[in-house]
């Protein structure tokens, strides 16, 4: 079964600085999100993403948050100055339409130091 | 205020026994519902949403509009069937679903 690919699987980085994780969704799908979860706590819904722009966004989905889809595969979720409460497991997901069967990638750990 | 409640961190079972995992819902409109499991290393997955009204696993669930519930039912669990369980709300498209915190089962043999 086709799978979405999410890299790196785990991110150490500093505070303050950019980070960029990656995700390549399932190749005939249209629908993109990301989704994140810190430890103990629930998943929560950051964004959405069809036809290059943004469908839909949560609260936590601030100006120092950003996506992009840079190229045919790629989808990416860039935090710019990252701070220590960004630590969490990010989930990329994708899905045919809006209504379909979500695929969940294995998630990336960040951790923020 | 769109919530979805999952009382049990923790349900522990012995293999044969019947299963049920709760799940509350809030939400003021019609919501679609769904359960996602992750089994040990793996990825979160689908295991079934509300309007397919179909087993998977041996695993349903019915939605309870007057009860706001959408409980996770299996008559005979199996060793396998141990994982994290997750109960997600859909308001309205766009795949932005609204988790509960999970309840991690664990069948034992």
């Amino acid at each position: 079964e086709p799978e979405v690919t999410q890299t790196p699987s785990h991110q150490v980085t500093q505070m303050g600085q950019e980070v960029i994780l990656r995700c390549v969704p399932i190749s005939n799908h249209l629908y993109f999100y990301w989704y994140r979860q810190i430890l103990g706590q629930k998943v929560e819904f950051l964004v959405s993403f069809y036809n290059n722009e943004i469908s839909e966004k949560s609260e936590i989905f601030d100006d120092q948050f950003s996506v992009e889809r840079p190229d045919g595969s790629n989808f990416t979720l860039k935090i710019r100055s990252t701070k220590l409460e960004d630590s969490a497991m990010y989930f990329c997901a994708s899905s045919v339409d809006n209504y379909e069967k979500l695929f969940f990638g294995s998630g990336t750990q960040l951790s923020v130091l | 205020a769109q919530r979805v409640t999952q009382p049990e961190k923790l349900l522990s079972v012995f293999k044969g026994a019947p299963v049920e995992l709760k799940c509350n819902y809030s939400y003021s409109g019609s919501p679609e519902l769904f359960w996602y499991v992750q089994y040990s290393r793996q990825r979160l997955q689908l295991l079934l949403r509300h309007i397919s009204r179909e087993s998977i696993k041996g695993f349903t669930a019915d939605l309870n509009k007057g009860e706001t519930s959408f409980h996770l039912k299996k008559p005979f669990a199996q060793e396998e069937d141990s994982a994290m369980y997750y109960c997600a709300l859909s308001g309205g498209g766009y795949n932005k679903l609204i988790f509960g915190a999970g309840t991690r089962l664990a069948v034992h043999p």
